[in-house]
């Protein structure tokens, strides 16, 4: 059983654009949707991105996301200090009898 | 505004069970196309996925905890619950649930989660 591979870290400047990048396989981002979770510390996950692109409602438009084959990528455009938070990437995978399988998260800092 | 809260012991011995309710407010617990499902975080580490159910009935367990892992439903009270037999330290972590919305289960799209509650494995 295998999960999604994130970098642990990642960082940027005030309105700089980061990238987090998100690796599975072909039993999961290869072939069902992709979804990304925003949690700041000591709070509950919120869900950022949903089915490979779409943002939910109040999530500004400075997050978006895009999947290739079995990768995806989060994309932060002018960045703000209160993106500082850690960043999870979800799929469900066709493997064994199915699961949701999480990425290790990527914990974003704003210098 | 549908809300969830996580309910049950802070503390449980190792290798006695695990029990939390989350209990859904503003909102249906039978309202499709929902399941109610369980993710933890062990502390300071990232999530995982537990299980969902259905209000039918129906559920779905990860493969690494199935074993060990009952969650049921009671539509009369709008609640889920989730037992974890067996447990050790490597159980401790923050327990979340949360609404998955999916036609088919088979989806990683929570849209709605409860606060969290901490649960502490002792020996």
């Amino acid at each position: 059983q295998s999960g999604l591979t994130q970098p642990p870290s990642a960082s940027g400047t005030p309105g700089q654009r980061v990238t987090i990048s998100c690796s599975g396989s072909s039993s999961n981002i290869g072939r069902n949707y992709i979804y990304w979770y925003q949690q700041v510390p000591r709070t509950a996950p919120k869900l950022l991105i949903y089915r490979n692109n779409q943002r939910p409602s109040g999530v500004p438009d400075r997050f978006s996301a895009s999947t290739s084959g079995t990768s995806a990528s989060l994309v932060i455009s002018g960045l703000r200090s209160e993106d500082e938070a850690d960043y999870y990437c979800a799929a469900w995978d066709d493997s064994l009898s199915g699961y949701v399988v999480f990425g290790g998260g990527t914990t974003l800092t704003v210098l | 505004q549908l809300q969830l809260q996580e309910s049950g012991p802070g503390l449980v011995k190792s290798s006695e069970t695990l029990s939390l309710t989350c209990t859904v407010s503003g909102g249906s617990i039978s309202s499709s196309p929902y399941y109610w499902g369980w993710i933890r975080q062990p502390r300071g580490k990232g999530l995982e996925w537990i299980g969902r159910i259905f209000h039918s009935g129906d559920t779905y367990y990860n493969p690494s905890l199935k074993s060990r892992v009952t969650i049921s439903v009671d539509t009369s009270k709008n609640q889920f619950s989730l037992k974890l037999s067996s447990v050790t330290a490597a159980d401790t972590g923050v327990y979340y649930c949360a609404r998955q919305e999916s036609i088919t289960g088979t989806a990683a799209h929570f849209d709605s989660w409860g606060q969290g509650t901490l649960v502490t494995v002792s020996s």
